[in-house]
């Protein structure tokens, strides 16, 4: 059964620090994976999405990799903005498995001013 | 930008109620999904429909069924209200592999 870790569970840093998100999977046979952004009370918004042939992704300060073989993805924020203050959380699509995702449980993050 | 809108933001209803949480989606998409979301244990998928009237039970399915009578819409039924039903409920749609979620609704069971 797949399993979708995320560490750090929560993460606070200054503004206009460059950070990096954790995302590690159990299973590699992986259709895609997505990054998703949560704020609090709300839906989820979606970031970034990898096929699973493809090694990253970019849209404008995020940047999204994916390592399909060793079961890992990271989020890269460039010079973070207290806006970017949220829950992120990263999910897969299993080969079969008709688009369902499996996801993390999240890395809740501040930016300070 | 696809809409996926959820009928209500919060929800108090009464143990063994009969409870409905509507969503809508207004992109033609043709998959459908409800999850629940609680704290420590994330996102969990309870019910998903690839076409209307056709369903597939997610990883937690007592206690609640379905209903898909058109594309646009998927119905989330309690049938009989608990308290460990209290959670934010999240509705999503997908067209190949991008997914549109709803605002979500919290349902508090009294």
């Amino acid at each position: 059964k797949q399993e979708v870790t995320q560490i750090p569970a929560a993460l606070s840093v200054p503004e206009g620090e460059n950070l990096v998100l954790n995302c590690s999977f159990t299973d590699s046979a992986i259709y895609n994976l997505q990054w998703f952004r949560q704020d609090p009370g709300k839906g989820l918004t979606s970031l970034l999405l990898i096929q699973s042939s493809q090694r990253e992704q970019t849209s404008g300060r995020l940047n999204a990799s994916l390592d399909k073989s060793s079961g890992r993805s990271t989020l890269y924020i460039a010079a973070s903005q207290p806006g970017d203050s949220a829950t992120y959380l990263c999910a897969v699509s299993p080969v079969k498995g008709a688009q369902k995702l499996v996801f993390g449980q999240g890395t809740r993050l501040t930016i300070n001013p | 930008d696809v809409k996926v809108t959820q009928s209500s933001r919060y929800l108090v209803k009464r143990t063994g109620e009969k409870v409905f949480l509507e969503c809508v989606q207004d992109m033609d998409h043709e998959n459908m999904f409800w999850y629940r979301q609680d704290p420590g244990l994330g996102l969990r998928l309870i019910y998903f429909s690839y076409d209307v009237k056709m369903k597939e039970k997610g990883d937690i399915p007592e206690g609640y069924s379905v209903s898909r009578e058109k594309k646009e819409r998927f119905s989330l039924i309690l049938e009989s209200a608990s308290t460990n039903q209290t959670s934010m409920y999240l509705c999503a749609s997908s067209l190949e592999y991008g997914y549109t979620f709803g605002s979500g609704t919290r349902l508090t069971v009294v």
